[in-house]
């Protein structure tokens, strides 16, 4: 299994561009979570999605920020337009729901910076 | 609402010292409670977990008791070593939730000097 795979690594881009940022989660596993983590807020839940469907949006800052789930085994996060204060370090992870006490699997991350 | 506290760090500790990071949690009904581990440039990664009351999960030398009387899940490992130098989050599932929403601490940093 090669676990949940985040693209790119590392992004830099400058301000005003459209920044996508791509996760692949587990096979088999059919839920889905985006999060930022900056030094300053810490580990912050943007949204996630429940057999590809958006359950909760309410972490996701604003209109910059949206997210999709086309299928089962890709999920993107786009921004635009990018901002300085989105740069972060932003995490994809999946599990399999009802199955909650086996936690996360999560991806390396997208280290995001926006000049 | 359900939420995780953890203690504030930076910890900082001797290899082979004992290490204690506590977390409390507030929750209705019964959540399964995780420790996670965050090294550096790296995601988040399960260390343990417990999934009722008493139960005790362990790996790598690093031990928590659900502990349902004093809403406690501290980590605990008698001997830490420099390669236990990370992050380490506690946290709780959300039963109320409608997929497998997880509750994260904010996070205890915690570094071991040779």
């Amino acid at each position: 299994d090669a676990g949940v795979i985040q693209s790119p690594r590392h992004e830099v881009t400058e301000m005003g561009q459209e920044v996508t940022l791509r996760c692949k989660p587990i096979s088999g596993h059919n839920s889905l979570f985006w999060y930022r983590q900056t030094m300053m807020r810490g580990l912050e839940l943007l949204i996630y999605f429940n057999n590809n469907v958006p359950i909760d949006d309410s972490g996701m800052p604003e209109d910059r920020f949206s997210a999709k789930m086309p299928n089962a085994s890709f999920s993107t996060l786009k921004i635009q337009p990018s901002e300085p204060r989105d740069s972060a370090v932003y995490f994809c992870a999946s599990s399999l729901a009802r199955r909650q006490f086996y936690g996360y699997t999560f991806g390396s991350g997208t280290r995001l910076t926006v000049v | 609402g359900n939420s995780v506290t953890q203690m504030e760090g930076p910890v900082t500790l001797s290899e082979e010292a004992f290490l204690t990071i506590n977390c409390t949690y507030t929750a209705t009904g019964y959540p399964s409670l995780f420790w996670y581990v965050q090294y550096p440039g790296e995601g988040l990664q399960l260390l343990l977990k417990a999934t009722k009351a008493d139960d005790k999960g362990s790996n790598k030398g690093f031990e928590a008791t659900y502990r349902k009387e004093t809403t406690s899940f501290h980590l605990e490992k008698g001997s830490v070593q420099v390669s236990d130098s990370a992050v380490y989050f506690c946290a709780l599932s959300d039963p109320g939730s409608s997929a497998s929403k997880i509750i994260f601490g904010s996070g205890t940093r915690l570094s071991i000097r040779p």
